[in-house]
Order: structure tokens, then C-alpha cells, then sequence
């Protein structure tokens, strides 16, 4: 079953603040892990991606943890800022089969950041 | 980085009349391009994968009747939402991947609205 897990589904965060969003996977098929973070009414823009083969990626103030064993992965948002609020995606990619490489996603976790 | 456009961002059209999205890559080819649709405070729901020159490959459950898409050319894809309900009423987000690269950029998303 080609399934995404994520949690929490919302998380409140005060300013300056980390903000940890968690996913897991089953299908160990998936060969690349983007973030995409959204904003009301606008369509999902990648935030930052990590592959199976590293374990962690940053990219200012975002960072992703990978547990390739655990088939789990993780963003984290150092100094969290109210700009930052938004519901964020992750995501797996299967590019096998004839599945032609299109994202599963889970079901997203809204960001509030607190001033 | 690689921009995805999507046109009409709004539309409003009457019940059994059809409608026309466009998805438009703008500074890269895309073979492959993907059809989301998002209800509110939701996940995205891929609904069919379209491939240039051919026909789109369509998820479990999603009418090919309903939604016609065409891959015309390597920068362009259209969904047709045909004989429109209210129940149709939703935002369809489409996204695309470059040829040369493995990341998915999408597009801002198309709201729709039958009345």
C-alpha cells in the first residue's frame, strides 16, 4: 500500500521557536522526499527535498532529517516565524513501475506560528 | 526556479457547462505532468498523470469522460471539466516535471466554481 503518514496534524509554535513535522512511509521503493509548504488559496511550492542516500539536508532555516531504516523523515523550522504559518506537505516519490515518478502525499500539517 | 502556470486561477461557470484549465510550463519542458484536486483543508488528490502524446493515465475512481486532459505539446497541458456540477466545484492544481531534472514544481492552482 502506497501510504504517507503525518503528524501532528496542526502545531502551534510561539515565534523563535522549532517547528518539528513528522512523516513515515511504508513502500521502501520511494526514491525522493520533498517538502512543499502552501498558503490559503495558492498551490504547493517545493520547500526543500532530501533523497534516501543522506541523512540530512539544510537549507537555512529548514532542515530535514532522514532515518532511512526507520523509513522516516522529519522537517524542522529553526526560529519559526509568523511568515512561516501555513499548512506543509510531505511527500514521497514512487518512481518505479509504472507509476511515472507522481508524489503520494500525506495529509499535510497546518503551522501557526505565534507572535 | 522552474515556473508552473496555471490559467484560469478562477473561474465560475453555470451547471452542464464545460470548463477549461490550462497548465503551462514556463521556462522548462515537461514530458510528464500531474492533475491534483484539493478540497478545503484537505490533501492533494491526484486525479491523472498526463504524458505528451498520449493518453493520461488516470487514478481509481476519477472519470476519463469527465475530466478530459490533453498533453499537446511539452509545455502544455489542459483538464476540460465537461458537463460541470456543483459538486465539481473545487481547486485543481496541476504540476510538472522537467525533463532533465526529478523535481516536481506546481502550479498556483485553479479555483472552480459551479453554480
Amino acid at each position: 500500500q502506497q501510504q504517507v503518514k503525518q503528524s501532528p496534524q496542526s502545531l502551534i509554535v510561539q515565534k523563535g521557536g522549532i517547528s518539528i513535522i513528522n512523516c513515515a512511509y511504508e513502500n521502501t521503493a520511494f526514491d525522493y522526499f520533498p517538502w512543499y509548504q502552501q498558503f490559503p488559496g495558492k498551490g504547493p511550492a517545493l520547500l526543500i527535498a532530501i533523497r534516501p542516500d543522506v541523512s540530512e539536508k539544510k537549507e537555512g532555516r529548514f532542515t530535514i532529517s532522514f532515518n532511512k531504516s526507520a523509513k522516516q523523515f522529519s522537517l524542522h523550522i529553526m526560529d519559526s516565524q509568523p511568515g512561516d504559518s501555513a499548512t506543509y506537505f510531505c511527500a514521497a516519490r514512487a518512481n518505479y513501475g509504472g507509476s511515472q515518478g507522481n508524489l503520494i502525499f500525506g495529509k499535510g500539517t497546518k503551522l501557526s506560528v505565534k507572535p | 526556479g522552474a515556473v508552473v502556470s496555471q490559467h484560469p486561477s478562477r473561474v465560475i461557470c453555470k451547471s452542464g457547462t464545460s470548463v477549461k484549465i490550462e497548465c503551462r510550463s514556463l521556462d522548462f519542458q515537461a514530458t510528464t505532468m500531474f492533475w491534483y484536486r484539493q478540497f478545503p483543508k484537505q490533501s492533494l488528490m491526484l486525479m491523472a498523470t498526463s504524458n505528451e502524446g498520449s493518453k493520461a493515465t488516470y487514478e481509481q475512481g476519477v472519470e476519463k469522460d469527465k475530466f478530459l486532459i490533453n498533453h499537446a505539446s511539452l509545455t502544455l497541458s489542459t483538464l476540460t471539466v465537461t458537463s460541470a456540477h456543483p459538486e465539481d466545484s473545487s481547486f485543481y492544481i496541476c504540476s510538472a516535471r522537467p525533463t532533465d531534472r526529478n523535481t516536481i514544481y506546481f502550479g498556483e492552482g485553479s479555483w472552480l466554481t459551479v453554480v
